[in-house]
């Protein structure tokens, strides 16, 4: 069965800190990995990447693929309160050619 | 460029109803997958539609289903409302086709549906 696996499930970090969050795989047809950060309600999006080793990157946000290692990590720099949000990391392929989601990861950012 | 619209936004309805969500994609955009997500079982995709036709399903029951209009205007149907139906469902749009293209999704701001 398709499954994405993201860790850790939440984290408690000071601003100025760096985070990384993680993401694991296992998809059948793989095509793309995708990162989402929702805060109230929508989904928005992050990143897509598609290509191992090459970094995505959008100012203090940075992602890199492995797909031999089948895992993705979002890197957040010099963290802010504004990045507090729940990040989802989504897999497109599989079985049925849709995303498959994690559960995300619940970052707190405190002044 | 407007973004991916949902109503209602709120919804409060009691068990054995049926309720109808509606998504406005992104212009352009052909493709509209619904989800469902709450705080335990996180996001759970329940179908796609391409062209006025459903292309993907999920594992959830045949009370939920949905249609596209030829505008990519999209409807999501759930009948004899649960209990266990109370969650946000979004909506997201993507410019369709297939592989990559699908894959970008951009998420509407949801429809909260509580079920008493």
């Amino acid at each position: 069965e398709d499954k994405v696996v993201q860790s850790p499930l939440s984290l408690v970090v000071h601003e100025g800190d760096t985070v990384t969050l993680n993401c694991s795989y296992e998809v059948t047809n793989f095509r793309s990995l995708l990162w989402y950060k929702q805060e109230k309600k929508a989904p928005t999006f992050l990143f897509m990447l598609t290509s191992s080793g090459i970094e995505k990157k959008s100012g203090r946000l940075s992602s890199i693929l492995d797909k031999k290692e089948l895992f993705s990590i979002l890197n957040i720099t010099a963290t802010q309160t504004g990045d507090s949000a729940v990040y989802l990391c989504a897999v497109g392929g599989g079985a049925t050619n849709k995303l498959i989601f994690g559960t995300g990861t619940l970052l707190a950012v405190q002044p | 460029k407007a973004g991916v619209t949902q109503t209602p936004r709120y919804l409060i309805k009691t068990r054995g109803q049926q309720v109808t969500l509606s998504c406005s994609p992104i212009s352009g955009h052909r493709s509209v997958s619904w989800y469902q997500q709450t705080p335990g079982q996180g996001l759970q995709f329940l179908f796609e539609y391409f062209s006025e036709t459903q292309r993907n399903k999920g594992n959830f029951p045949g009370r939920f289903s949905g249609r596209q209009f030829s505008n990519s205007r999209s409807e999501m149907n759930v009948s004899t409302l649960e209990l266990g139906d109370s969650a946000l469902y979004l909506c997201a749009s993507s410019f369709g086709g297939t592989g990559l293209r699908t894959d970008t999704q951009y998420f509407g701001p949801g429809t909260r549906l509580t079920v008493l």
